[in-house]
């Protein structure tokens, strides 16, 4: 039971362009969500969060929009940069400390 | 300043045998987690531990021990292996989340061990 959802396994985008990753809960208990960039045969690394008490968080060229009714969050990158290319997962997380992640989206920006 | 390390980064089991894998975090981290990566699954909770000498199972935990002996340690174990459990595995540790200082508690990674079973 796939508590985060990431329905689009790729994107493709052009340098400078805006990025749109998506990502849908269904456990409505979530308090705060994080989005984590990995780069292949690395760990994955902390991008920026929200708590399910805001709608949007920004910091820098990475803004995050959460959308509590529709229970989706989504992750814009403004302007899109080659070194953006990675695989983004999106995650839920709760007081207990527990994260689930989504299955991840695979972003290639081209130059 | 290492952070989060594992060891081994790569292994190679046959059906049967039994390994472990050690996850070692510098940041005085209170909560530490294992995590597989598996092609079109995401990354799937194995085990977590809230603390020194506790653990908890997570979305997976069927096949896997773990232990937490010592605050900076975390230990996955696997006794008789099984070619399902081929896959990347991560370590993980955060600071427990703090709602009124509106800490995320966000996860610091290890880089990975890919771990094969024949």
């Amino acid at each position: 039971d796939q508590q985060v959802k990431q329905n689009s396994p790729s994107l493709s985008v052009q340098e400078g362009r805006i990025s749109i990753l998506n990502c849908d809960y269904t456990n409505s208990m979530f308090d705060y969500f994080l989005w984590y960039k990995k780069y292949p045969a690395e760990g994955p690394t902390f991008l920026i969060s929200i708590s399910s008490i805001k709608d949007k968080n920004e910091d820098g060229r990475f803004t995050v929009f959460l959308n509590k009714s529709a229970k989706h969050l989504s992750l814009h990158i403004v302007p899109s940069q080659p070194g953006d290319s990675a695989v983004y997962f999106c995650a839920g997380g709760n007081t207990g400390n527990q994260f689930y992640f989504g299955t991840g989206t695979s972003l290639t920006v081209i130059p | 300043n290492a952070g989060v390390t594992q060891t081994p980064k790569f292994r190679v089991l046959k059906t049967g045998q039994s390994m472990t894998l050690l996850c070692a975090q510098d940041m005085n981290h209170e909560y530490m987690y294992w995590y597989r990566q598996d092609p079109g699954m995401g990354l799937r909770l194995i085990h977590y531990s809230v603390g020194e000498g506790t653990t908890a199972k997570g979305e997976v935990p069927d096949g896997y021990n773990v232990s937490r002996l010592k605050k900076q340690n975390f230990l996955l174990g696997l006794e008789s292996a099984a070619p399902s459990q081929t896959s990347v595995y991560f370590c993980a540790s955060s600071y427990s989340i703090n709602r009124k200082t509106i800490l995320t508690g966000e996860l610091f990674f290890g880089e990975g061990s890919r771990l094969t079973v024949l």
